[in-house]
């Protein structure tokens, strides 16, 4: 049965600051792999999916990596903002058009 | 943009009574799925459904059916509610394998 971890489940920077977040994944045959957002209380909105053939996708200051093989995505961002204070949740799919199976997340907090 | 709406964002139900959660979406999406998120569990997948009238049960479908008589309209129904079914219910849809999207939830408590 597929598992998603991340790490760390809570994270504080500085505003400004460069950051990485790590999700892995047991089983590395997957179709593609997803990342989220979540606000407190609210629904999830999708940031970046990333399909298995692909190492990388990009939006804006957001970056996700995906290393198939060793079962790892990271989610990288840049010049960090107050508003990023959110928690992240990555996802993968593991056949097409399947369920996803998350990770707990990791919460966020960017300080001003 | 696409757009998921759920019925509800907050719900309150005594022990035992029969519940319905709606989801709309409007993109014409094959694909549509409910999940439930509690803290320190994350979020399981409860049912699923490829098309009309089509389901699949996800991880947790005990306690719960669902109905999707219509493309864009799925429905998650408590058939007799339980405190332990308190949680944050998020219903979500795509197509093929492109991005799930997700309605802003529904906080169900069962007193």
């Amino acid at each position: 049965k597929q598992e998603v971890t991340q790490i760390p489940a809570a994270l504080s920077v500085p505003e400004g600051e460069n950051l990485v977040l790590n999700c892995s994944f047991t089983d590395s045959a997957i179709y593609n792999l997803q990342w989220f957002r979540q606000d407190p209380g609210k629904g999830l909105t999708s940031l970046l999916l990333i399909q298995s053939s692909q190492r990388e996708q990009t939006s804006g200051r957001l970056n996700a990596s995906l290393d198939k093989s060793s079962g790892r995505s990271t989610l990288y961002i840049a010049a960090s903002q107050p508003g990023d204070s959110a928690t992240y949740l990555c996802a993968v799919e593991e056949t097409s058009g399947s369920r996803l199976t998350f990770g707990e997340g990791t919460q966020l907090t960017v300080n001003p | 943009d696409v757009k998921v709406t759920q019925s509800s964002r907050y719900l309150v139900k005594r022990t035992g009574e029969k519940v319905f959660l709606e989801c709309v979406q409007d993109m014409d999406h094959e694909n549509m799925f409910w999940y439930r998120q509690d803290p320190g569990l994350g979020l399981r997948l409860i049912y699923f459904s490829y098309d009309v009238k089509m389901k699949e049960k996800g991880d947790i479908p005990e306690g719960y059916s669902v109905s999707r008589e219509k493309k864009e309209r799925f429905s998650l129904i408590l058939e007799s509610a339980s405190t332990n079914q308190t949680s944050m219910y998020l219903c979500a849809s795509n197509q093929g394998s492109y991005e799930q999207y997700f309605g802003p939830g529904t906080r169900l408590t069962v007193t």
